[in-house]
């Protein structure tokens, strides 16, 4: 039984390119949440997701960042136009339901540098 | 608005030592506390989750306590070792909205041999 996939898991873009991140979640689980790390701070919630639909998108920045989940595939976290400020652990998390009980597990990340 | 802290920011203390970190929330309104491991420059590690109705949870030589109506939490880790060296990060779950995990900033651990 699979975790929780993330790929890549690094990503090197120069300023102004698209950077794309995919979260596969557990067999299951069909809420996905992300979060961001940037360097030496701690993890901040950015959206949250159910097939099809963003349930909670208040920690996403407003501009050039969107996510996705569609019925068939991985969770897609896409940043428009990078800078070097986006350059961050962007982590995914799954949970099997909608009770705040169930536990969210997380995926090893993806590292996005912004040259 | 739900706010997680951490203190200390790091710590370094001798192999064999017992010791405690803490966390504390502002908001007593959560589903559940867990605590993370991470290693420089990797992911997450679940170390132990405590749902709100539970007052403690152990797992080896760890041991996690919840006291909900303080907002506070304790993880003690017994005879330490030069492996247990790592960022150790608190988060709680909230109730309201997404229900998301709301992290502290972590405690820098050094076990030194």
């Amino acid at each position: 039984n699979a975790g929780v996939m993330q790929n890549p898991r690094h990503l090197v873009r120069r300023r102004g390119q698209e950077a794309r991140l995919r979260c596969s979640p557990m067999k299951g689980h069909s809420h996905v949440y992300w979060y961001r790390q940037l360097p030496e701070e701690g993890l901040k919630f950015m959206v949250y997701l159910q097939k099809e639909n963003i349930i909670d998108e208040s920690g996403m920045p407003k501009e050039r960042f969107s996510a996705e989940f569609p019925k068939e595939g991985p969770s897609i976290l896409r940043i428009q136009q990078v800078v070097r400020g986006d350059s961050a652990a962007y982590f995914c998390a799954s949970s099997l339901g909608t009770s705040g009980y169930n536990e969210q597990f997380f995926g090893p990340g993806t590292r996005l540098t912004v040259l | 608005k739900q706010e997680v802290t951490q203190i200390p920011a790091a710590l370094s203390v001798p192999e064999g030592e017992n010791l405690v970190l803490n966390c504390s929330f502002t908001d007593s309104a959560i589903y559940n506390l867990q605590w993370f491991r991470q290693d420089p420059g990797k992911g997450l590690t679940s170390l132990l989750l405590i749902q709100s109705s539970q007052r403690e949870q152990t797992s080896g030589r760890l041991n996690a306590s919840l006291d909900k109506s303080s907002g506070r939490s304790t993880l003690y880790i017994a005879a330490s070792q030069p492996g247990d060296s790592a960022t150790y990060l608190c988060a709680v779950r909230v109730i309201q909205g997404a229900q998301k995990l709301v992290f502290g900033q972590g405690t820098r651990l050094t076990i030194n041999p």
